[in-house]
């Protein structure tokens, strides 16, 4: 199975902040990532499929990048809606796997 | 406006069965590949299992941990994916997210998800 190691499990950031996250797989998975971003008591929400493509209706501030087996995402400048926990998932082979998550919290 | 609403969750003891429901609406139902996951108190995302369409036979995928006693299960004519839960156990306690699949360049996203139900297995 292919492991996701995601990196922070735990962020603390302010308004305005530039905020990375990063995903890395334990072996090639071409571009077949997602990112998702999940609030308290609510359903995940996609944001970044194919690695870099942003889902309809996600603001531009989110942005994803790959770097062979590494994947980052990126919020520009969080908002006050930005905090909650992050998701990377691969989709390159069964079982689809997760990452552990990135709890992204106010300073 | 794309809508997946589970129901059947509930408590249910250690070795029971359960099966859940999810009613889609809003989109063709019989052209998406569908998938479960879930999501245990306080802990991160696991996929479950995915159901094709009818273009591809209805094949399935599950996770280890599910295989053998979970089968999932579709009825395009209700727009209804099911999720039969068998044998269940104390790990098995999640929320049971029903979620619609986005296909993009041969893989097969998760755009849409349902709000949950919650299993309890517990005696």
């Amino acid at each position: 199975d292919i492991q996701l190691t995601q990196s922070p499990s735990f962020l603390s950031a302010s308004v305005g902040d530039r905020v990375t996250i990063t995903c890395r797989a334990s072996q090639d998975i071409s571009s077949h990532l997602a990112w998702y971003q999940q609030k308290p008591g609510k359903a995940p929400k996609l944001l970044i499929y194919a690695a870099s493509t942003l889902q309809s209706g996600v603001p531009s501030r989110f942005s994803g990048s790959a770097s062979g087996t590494e994947f980052t995402l990126t919020i520009s400048s969080l908002q006050p809606e930005d905090f909650a926990t992050y998701y990377c998932q691969e989709l390159n082979s069964y079982p689809i796997t997760f990452g552990g998550g990135t709890k992204v919290e106010i300073k | 406006e794309v809508q997946l609403v589970e129901s059947g969750g509930g408590l249910v003891q250690p070795g029971g069965s359960l099966r859940l429901s999810c009613a889609a609406s809003g989109f063709t139902f019989s052209d998406h590949y569908m998938d479960w996951v879930r999501q245990a108190p306080g802990k991160g995302l696991e996929w479950v299992g995915r159901i094709r369409n009818k273009a591809k036979s209805y094949t399935t995928q599950y996770a280890a941990s599910v295989k053998g006693r979970f089968t999932i299960s579709r009825d395009d004519s209700k727009n209804s994916l099911y999720l039969q839960m068998n044998s269940l156990n104390t790990e098995d306690t999640a929320v049971y997210y029903c979620v619609r699949d986005y296909p993009h360049s041969g893989r097969h996203y998760f755009d849409y998800w349902g709000q949950g139900t919650l299993v309890t297995v517990s005696s």
